[in-house]
């Protein structure tokens, strides 16, 4: 069983391109989320999305957008990068009802934005 | 919104000692305080969870402790083993549908 399954594992970005991670859980669960991870910042939500059709805003969405087309994928988009976007990005999943809540996340997407 | 802190921000201990993990939070309303790990080059693993209307949970050598009145929680790890290494998060959640916040992290090094 993969999981959450993230791409691409490690990139290096000009400052003003545009970026996508992609995202695909395969466990069917109703809740995804992006967080970035930063040094002595902890994990810190981007956005989520309850359902499939539905997102929402978490701590730090500037800069960032997502969407979900469908169940499986939540792809993380980066209009125009900026340095202080340079992170360790983590996808998350949850079942919104029943098993109390219990993160499942992927094994990351290194991102440096030069 | 919630806020939770954590520290140490780095513990070191010899292996077979036990290791101990503080949190606060600031919401009065959490009631779910998951703990996660994260090996070196993989994303977090819930590792244990409490909920409000329990004081103490323990899972083998892993314990949770949970102190409403002073909103603090802690991870306590007995009898320490060199792959206990790794980095924990403490969490919070409000009820219902709200996201989890994080702690900033402790980096658990085990000295064989």
């Amino acid at each position: 069983i993969a999981g959450i399954t993230q791409a691409p594992t490690s990139q290096i970005l000009a400052a003003g391109r545009r970026m996508t991670l992609r995202c695909t859980q395969d466990m069917r669960h109703n809740a995804m989320y992006w967080y970035r991870q930063d040094l002595g910042l902890g994990l810190r939500l981007i956005h989520y999305s309850n359902t499939a059709g539905t997102t929402g805003k978490g701590e730090v969405p500037d800069g960032y957008s997502v969407s979900r087309a469908n169940t499986d994928d939540f792809p993380l988009t980066l209009a125009s990068a900026v340095p202080s976007q340079t992170s360790v990005y983590f996808c998350a999943s949850s079942e919104v009802q029943g098993s109390g809540g219990e993160l499942f996340f992927g094994e990351g997407s290194r991102l440096t934005v030069l | 919104g919630e806020n939770v802190e954590q520290h140490p921000s780095t513990l070191s201990v010899q292996e077979g000692d036990s290791a101990v993990i503080k949190c606060t939070y600031s919401d009065s309303a959490s009631n779910y305080f998951p703990w996660y790990k994260q090996e070196l080059g993989k994303g977090p693993q819930l590792i244990i969870d409490i909920r409000s209307n329990v004081g103490e949970k323990k899972d083998q050598r892993i314990a949770v402790t949970l102190n409403k009145t002073a909103k603090h929680f802690s991870l306590h790890i007995t009898e320490t083993q060199p792959e206990d290494s790794a980095v924990y998060f403490c969490a919070a959640r409000p009820g219902g549908y709200q996201k989890v916040t994080f702690g900033t992290g402790t980096k658990l090094q085990v000295i064989p």
